[in-house]
Parts: structure tokens; C-alpha cells; sequence
């Protein structure tokens, strides 16, 4: 069966200091690959997304980058964090190939900039 | 104009009632639906998608779907306590698109 880690699970960061969450998934080839941003009390807005290694495409300008270095593998990144970018950040999968199929998400990573 | 919309709520049902959660969404390429549930500090878990129109059942939720009126709605029978959450709508004209959310709230 699929799995999907992201990590880590919770982190406080300074204005101005640099971000990297992490995101596997198991048990499938070439996954489709997202990065959601979910503010307090907001749904949730998608910041990046994969349909292939080191494919990536942006949906909102900002301070935040992704790269996919291995198949299964997502990272999301910044060089250096605003308050703005506080909250839960989600990775998601979805069948490749199958652009109306469903998304399975990680755990989330909340993420609380000082 | 929001490319799908949710009433924030929060909505607010006696046990054992029906919820009915709503949604709209501006792209008419859309093929396909979704609602999601999320639990606090928890991601979203799919409870149903739907692609056509009319309705699909799924135990005791039902979710209706109308592209002419481009409205999608999730119904829940027999509300349970368990089932406070937010609810989430999701459409996938290339890439899933949310709405802000629904919180439901069951009251025992």
C-alpha cells in the first residue's frame, strides 16, 4: 500500500532564518506531488506541485521554493522565513496520469515563525 | 470571484439530524469533486468525490452534484458527535482547488 511522511511534524523558526520540510511517499512510481499552505482558519492554498523529477510548478509568487530530487521525494524551502509564512503546511500525492484522481495527504507540518 | 466557495459557518446540529454542507465553484471545466474531512490540527481525509451529475451514497453521507448550477453539497444523515469537523470542498479542474471550509459542529 501507499504512504505518504512529511516532517517535521511541528517547528518554530525565527523571522529570517531558512525552512526545509521534507516529503516521501512509498509504494507508487512517479507520483504526482503537491505543497499546500493552510493559514489559521483558512483552506488551503496550493503553492507548488510535480509530475516528475525536478518538474515543479509554482501557483503563487513568494519567498518559498520546492524541488524534487528523487522520484518520491518533495521538498519545500525557504531562504529566509516572514511571520506570513506561519502555518500548516501539507504534501500530497496523487495517481499519476489521472489529473481528476483524489489526493492523499501527509501528516502536515505546522510551522509557527517568530 | 473565489474558485469554489464554502459558507464558513460554523453550522450547528442535534444528533442525529441531517447536515447539509454546500458549494460552489466558478470553473465549468471542473470534472470532478470532492469532500474532504478534516479534523482539528489534523490534514484532510477523503470522505467522498463525485464526477456525475445527480447523486452518489456512501452510508450516511451523500454528496449531489449539479454542473449546470456548478453546486455541489455534501449531506450527512444520522449526525454523529464524531462527525464535528470541518468540511472541506474540493474541485479539480487540472489541480485540486479548496474551498475555505465548513465547520460543522454535532451537538449530543
Amino acid at each position: 500500500s501507499q504512504t505518504i511522511h512529511q516532517w517535521p511534524a511541528t517547528l518554530v523558526q525565527p523571522v529570517g532564518s531558512p525552512l526545509s520540510l521534507e516529503c516521501t511517499v512509498e509504494g507508487t512510481s512517479n507520483p504526482n506531488l503537491y505543497w499546500y499552505r493552510q493559514a489559521a482558519g483558512r483552506g488551503l492554498q496550493l503553492l507548488f506541485y510535480s509530475v516528475g523529477i525536478g518538474q515543479i510548478s509554482s501557483e503563487v509568487p513568494q519567498n518559498l521554493s520546492a524541488s524534487r530530487p528523487q522520484d518520491r521525494q518533495f521538498i519545500l524551502s525557504s531562504k529566509k522565513l516572514l511571520l506570513s509564512d506561519s502555518g500548516f503546511y501539507l504534501c500530497a500525492w496523487s495517481v499519476p496520469g489521472r489529473n481528476t484522481g483524489e489526493l492523499f495527504f501527509g501528516e502536515g507540518s505546522r510551522l509557527t515563525v517568530l | 470571484q473565489k474558485e469554489v466557495e464554502q459558507n464558513s459557518g460554523p453550522l450547528s446540529v442535534p444528533e442525529g439530524a441531517i447536515a447539509s454542507l454546500n458549494c460552489t465553484y466558478s470553473d465549468r471545466g471542473s470534472q470532478s469533486f470532492f469532500w474532504y474531512r478534516q479534523y482539528s490540527g489534523k490534514s484532510p481525509e477523503l470522505i467522498m468525490f463525485i464526477y456525475s451529475n445527480g447523486d452518489k451514497e456512501d452510508g450516511r453521507f451523500t454528496a449531489q452534484l449539479n454542473k449546470a448550477s456548478q453546486y455541489v453539497s455534501l449531506l450527512i444523515r444520522d449526525s454523529q458527535p464524531s462527525d464535528s469537523a470541518t468540511y472541506l470542498c474540493a474541485v479539480n479542474p487540472l489541480t485540486m482547488r479548496f474551498g475555505a471550509g465548513t465547520r460543522l459542529t454535532v451537538k449530543p
